[in-house]
């Protein structure tokens, strides 16, 4: 069964302090994994699509990369406005449909 | 240009009541799903469409949920004989049909079902 697992499930930052959320997937081939941002009360922010293992995608503070069994999403001096929960999504050869992980809370104080 | 919308944003109603949700897609996506995020759990997929047929219903959870979709656009998802369980965010996605394109989320709607 495919499946996507998170952690951790909440992470506490000082800004400035970076860190990496984990993405640790099985699935029965891999179309693509996605790298989502959601805010409270509204729906998912596309923002990053991997394809292949060891493919690196970059964008502001952000920077995912992925692996055969696992994506970490690394974020380099985050500040304030970097606060959302991060969700990770597999999409299978054989689908079209997401299949989420429960997502990281990132918090980041000044 | 304009995203996905959906309507109503909040939706609450009694046990046993009919509910529908409405999706309007981003102009010229033609696939589309629906998902439903439960409080602290992660989103899970409903169902897919793509045009007006829908090749994925794998993961709407009783019989009580269907969906359809007219002209390639809008669709309604209705819910019949509403359970307290069924309450939840609802969410809308569309992408081109191109195999792992990003799918573009609606902003929800909330039901609950009291």
């Amino acid at each position: 069964e495919d499946q996507v697992t998170q952690s951790p499930e909440a992470l506490r930052l000082q800004e400035g302090e970076s860190s990496s959320l984990n993405c640790s997937y099985t699935v029965s081939g891999l179309r693509g994994l996605f790298w989502y941002r959601q805010d409270p009360g509204k729906g998912p922010e596309f923002l990053f699509t991997l394809y292949s293992a060891g493919e690196e995608k970059e964008k502001e503070r952000l920077k995912a990369t992925l692996t055969k069994k696992e994506s970490f999403l690394h974020i380099t001096a985050p500040k304030p406005e970097d606060s959302a929960t991060y969700l990770c999504a597999v999409q299978a050869f054989n689908t079209d449909k997401l299949i989420f992980g429960t997502g990281t809370r990132l918090q980041v104080f000044p | 240009g304009a995203g996905v919308s959906q309507s109503p944003s909040n939706k609450v109603t009694e046990k046993g009541k009919d509910v529908e949700l409405r999706c309007d897609p981003i102009s010229g996506h033609t696939a589309l799903y629906w998902y439903r995020q439960s409080l602290g759990q992660g989103l899970e997929f409903l169902i897919y469409f793509q045009g007006n047929s829908a090749p994925d219903k794998s993961g709407l959870p009783s019989d009580r949920f269907s969906a359809e979709r007219t002209g390639g656009s809008v669709s309604t998802l209705t819910i019949q004989r509403t359970q307290q369980e069924d309450s939840a965010v609802y969410l809308c996605a569309s992408s081109l049909e191109v195999a792992g394109a990003r799918q573009y989320f609606g902003p929800g709607t909330r039901l609950t079902v009291t």
